[in-house]
């Protein structure tokens, strides 16, 4: 089945960097994409991008492009979202979310979570 | 891109009534609509993909169904379980887009 285990929450300042992990196991990690979604507080959910862990092919949503960047590490089964320059307006809830390969039936789903990322940022 | 639209953004409903959330595209497309629920405090969980079709282990009182660009999701007997946020979600080539919500909640 699986699981996502993410990293715990997060509390920093405006203009600090900022590297938040997401670590898949019981699962072939390299043959599921790994999506970043981010939730602001009592908002809905918004698809920020997505990395294939096989080979690094990465695409980010046009609202995120230049904005964040994400990344894998394939020897520790992990992905990462990563912020050069943190603002308040980052402060959110960040899941990270597995989908499927291919174009067969469910392969466009998110069919597995991790249990969320909350980041706070102060001025 | 493509926008999708949900309705409506809230409800209210009794125990055993029947739910109903409609997502609209903004451009005709495959069937590519899935919908999750998200109970407070929780991660999103995935209920229907590609329109139609239950995910493993949900119950079969929640259904999805597509008219045109009009996917519609149901809830045949509203259970104190389900309440909840639901969303629809598109995907096109590897780009996500998800609808903004529709909060359920008890009468």
């Amino acid at each position: 089945e699986g699981q996502l285990v993410q990293s715990g929450p997060e509390v920093k300042k405006s203009g600090e960097s900022l590297k938040i992990s997401c670590k898949g196991s019981g699962y072939s990690f390299t043959s599921y994409w790994i999506g970043w979604v981010r939730q602001m507080p009592g908002q809905g959910l918004e698809w920020m991008g997505i990395i294939y862990p096989g080979d690094s092919d990465t695409r980010y949503s046009p609202s995120f492009q230049g904005q964040v960047s994400i990344s894998v590490d394939k020897s520790v089964n992990t992905a990462y979202l990563h912020w050069s320059g943190l603002q308040p307006s980052d402060s959110a809830m960040y899941y990270c979310a597995r989908k499927p390969p291919g174009i067969a039936s469910r392969a466009t789903v998110f069919d597995l979570w991790g249990q969320g990322t909350l980041v706070s940022v102060s001025s | 891109d493509i926008q999708m639209t949900q309705s409506p953004s809230s409800l209210s409903a009794s125990v055993g009534d029947r739910v109903t959330i409609t997502c609209q595209a903004s451009q005709g497309f495959s069937n590519s609509v899935n919908w999750y629920q998200q109970r407070s405090g929780k991660a999103p969980k995935l209920l229907i993909h590609d329109a139609s079709n239950l995910e493993t282990g949900v119950p079969s009182r929640f259904s999805g169904s597509r008219s045109g660009t009009d996917f519609t999701f149901t809830i045949s007997g509203l259970q104190p379980e389900d309440i909840a946020t639901y969303y629809c979600q598109h995907y096109d080539n590897l780009l996500v887009t998800f609808g903004p919500g529709t909060k359920v909640d008890l009468k």
